[in-house]
């Protein structure tokens, strides 16, 4: 079975600093990663995806995430982040097949701090 | 362009109502769909998904039931609704090979 641990339920960062929001998972065979972002009252948005490739995947808004297949980690990272980034952020796992279900880790709250 | 479309955006309804959410994808087809609940402070439960009319796979024992009664459209409902039924439904889409979900912009959902 799968699972996605984000490592952190809470991340404080002031503005124009970088960030690290942390995800690790676990499964027995080869899988797809993404980053979703959720503002208040909204649906989830693709940050970015690796699927296969290059380890370091760049997204939308400036983030990228690395993914490292021996610590089986897939962390987010923004170099200098801003008050609009303020949102929750998801890691989510899905292995090949016809359901494409995706699991989600529990959530990383970002707050950036003027 | 493939859209998703989720309704109601709140919802507020007594205990032992019933619940209709509807969800509706535009522009592909035979698409596989899920809803998801985000309870306050939680992450994202997958409750039911469906590859195909008539075709619907259950997560997690609840008070919820799912329904595909056409090709691009995905009901969620109960019976009889449950104060621990409030939360945050999501529904979203999957056009299969190696893309990502797309997800509605959920319905808020207080049981009183």
């Amino acid at each position: 079975a799968q699972s996605v641990t984000q490592l952190d339920s809470q991340v404080p960062v002031f503005e124009e600093a970088p960030v690290e929001l942390r995800c690790n998972y676990s499964s027995s065979v080869s899988v797809y990663l993404f980053w979703y972002v959720q503002y208040p009252n909204q649906g989830l948005q693709l940050l970015l995806k690796y699927l296969s490739g290059s380890t370091l995947v760049k997204g939308i808004n400036g983030f990228e995430a690395e993914f490292n297949k021996s610590q089986t980690s897939f962390h987010l990272r923004k170099p200098s982040v801003h008050i609009s980034d303020t949102a929750e952020y998801f890691c989510a796992v899905r292995r090949s097949g016809n359901t494409g279900k995706l699991i989600f880790g529990q959530g990383t709250t970002l707050q950036v701090k003027p | 362009s493939q859209t998703i479309h989720q309704w109601p955006a709140t919802l507020v309804q007594p205990v032992g109502s019933p619940l209709s959410l509807e969800c509706t994808v535009e522009g592909t087809s035979n698409p596989n769909l899920y809803w998801y609940r985000q309870a306050a402070g939680r992450g994202l439960q997958l409750l039911f998904y469906s590859v195909g009319i008539g075709q619907i796979s259950s997560e997690v024992p609840q008070n919820l039931s799912a329904s595909r009664p056409q090709d691009r459209q995905f009901i969620l409902s109960s019976k009889k609704l449950l104060l621990s039924d409030s939360g945050f439904y999501l529904c979203a889409w999957y056009p299969g090979g190696q893309g990502g979900y797309t997800f509605g912009s959920g319905t808020r959902l207080t049981v009183v």
